[in-house]
Parts: structure tokens; C-alpha cells; sequence
């Protein structure tokens, strides 16, 4: 099984619903993050959290919203999606402090999402 | 403002040449410094990382930092045609030791 684990893998909806996207862990690692890429624009951070009391947003945190269930668990939703939200987003998780510093980044697979 | 800058491509070079993609950073207290390579489509994968002036070499791959400079760099010895990807770099100050990324470098490798 994949470490960081991103379901759906694709999503098509309509604008206006609220979609969740799930990401699972078994790194053992307390932070996670939402990251979303689109073409030439690179990776905007979204949301991340550094144990399951801690939420923060990121750049763009807009028309989203997280929920840390667990140490393992964090799940990003839209609450009314819109077309521009059409993206490639993933989950990651990393190490605490000086091992974040040391060990970057571990990523989901990824879900590719579209909202006609 | 953080900032880190790569020329986003495509850079195209021939199998079994060199490749080097560069990197600069703004935060002149950024201490680590992690090369990602992303294939089209898929997540970014870890390859390398360094943060200590100078080169650190992995096989095919060895990554340069001039913290002087400010400078980042992967090399790419022997580039097959499956090292065609996009590279990004990124680099991670302390504090919140959340990384800042760079857009990416298109890499082509032709036969």
C-alpha cells in the first residue's frame, strides 16, 4: 500500500456541490498539507495542519475548508465548487521541524478534479 | 516574500548528455533544499536533497548549493529519455519549515 493515500483519483462535478477529498497516512508523520498544481502556476499550498488540533491556512484557503479527523486522516472539501477550482490537488505529509527540514515531502498520488 | 525561481522550459537535450537545471531562492535563510521530479500527470517524487555548500552527488544526480549565490542546482549525467519530466525545485527555511516551491523545469530527453 501507497504511504499517502489520495481517494477519489478523479472527480467530475457539477458547480455548486460540495465534494470532499480524502487523504490517509501510514508515514506515521504529524504534519500533513492540501497542495493544489495547475498548469504554470506550480504548487499552491491550501491548507495544512502540524498535529490534529492545529488547521491553518495557506495561500489560497478560499472556497475551502479541512478537517484533521486523525493523526493519519485529512480530508479537504469544497463546499460549492466552481469551475475554477478545476486543479490536480494533492495531500503530503512530512516530518516534524529540524526532520522536515531533513526529508522533504512524501505526496500522494494525487486527484484529479473537474467541475463543469 | 519568498521566492524561488527556475526557468520553466523546456529545456532539450540529447540521450546520454548532461542536463543542468538551476534554481534560485530569495530567503537568504533558507537551509535545506529538496529537487522533486514530476511526470505528467503523476505527484512529485523526492530525488535529492542538500544543505551544505557544495555538491552532493546520488548516481545519475548530483545537486549543487552556493548559499553565497543563492544558487541551486541538479545535475543529470548520462539523461535517458526517462528522465523526461518536470523538476522542481524547493527550499525550506526554519519557523514553519514549510517548503517553497518553484513552478518547475520541462525537461526533454531525445533519443
Amino acid at each position: 500500500d501507497a504511504d499517502v493515500t489520495q481517494t477519489p483519483r478523479n472527480r467530475i462535478t457539477k458547480t455548486g456541490k460540495r465534494i470532499m477529498l480524502e487523504c490517509s497516512q501510514t508515514k506515521g508523520h504529524d504534519r500533513m498539507y492540501w497542495y493544489r498544481q495547475d498548469p504554470g502556476l506550480g504548487l499552491r499550498l491550501i491548507y495544512y495542519s502540524f498535529d490534529v488540533k492545529d488547521i491553518n491556512k495557506g495561500e489560497i484557503s478560499d472556497g475551502y475548508s479541512v478537517s484533521r479527523q486523525a493523526q493519519a486522516k485529512f480530508s479537504l472539501s469544497l463546499e460549492s465548487a466552481i469551475p475554477n477550482q478545476t486543479a490536480l490537488y494533492f495531500c503530503a505529509t512530512s516530518d516534524d521541524g529540524q526532520g522536515a527540514l531533513g526529508y522533504g515531502y512524501t505526496f500522494g498520488s494525487g486527484t484529479r478534479l473537474t467541475v463543469v | 516574500q519568498k521566492e524561488v525561481e527556475q526557468n520553466s522550459g523546456p529545456l532539450s537535450v540529447p540521450e546520454g548528455a548532461i542536463a543542468s537545471l538551476n534554481c534560485t531562492y530569495s530567503d537568504r535563510v533558507s537551509q535545506s533544499f529538496f529537487w522533486y521530479r514530476q511526470y505528467s500527470g503523476k505527484s512529485p517524487e523526492l530525488i535529492m536533497s542538500i544543505y551544505s555548500n557544495g555538491d552532493k552527488e546520488d548516481g545519475r544526480f548530483t545537486a549543487q548549493l552556493n548559499k553565497a549565490s543563492q544558487y541551486v542546482s541538479l545535475l543529470i549525467r548520462d539523461s535517458q529519455p526517462s528522465d523526461s519530466a518536470t523538476y522542481l525545485c524547493a527550499a525550506v527555511s526554519g519557523g514553519s519549515y514549510i517548503p517553497t516551491f518553484g513552478r518547475g523545469t520541462s525537461l526533454i530527453v531525445h533519443p
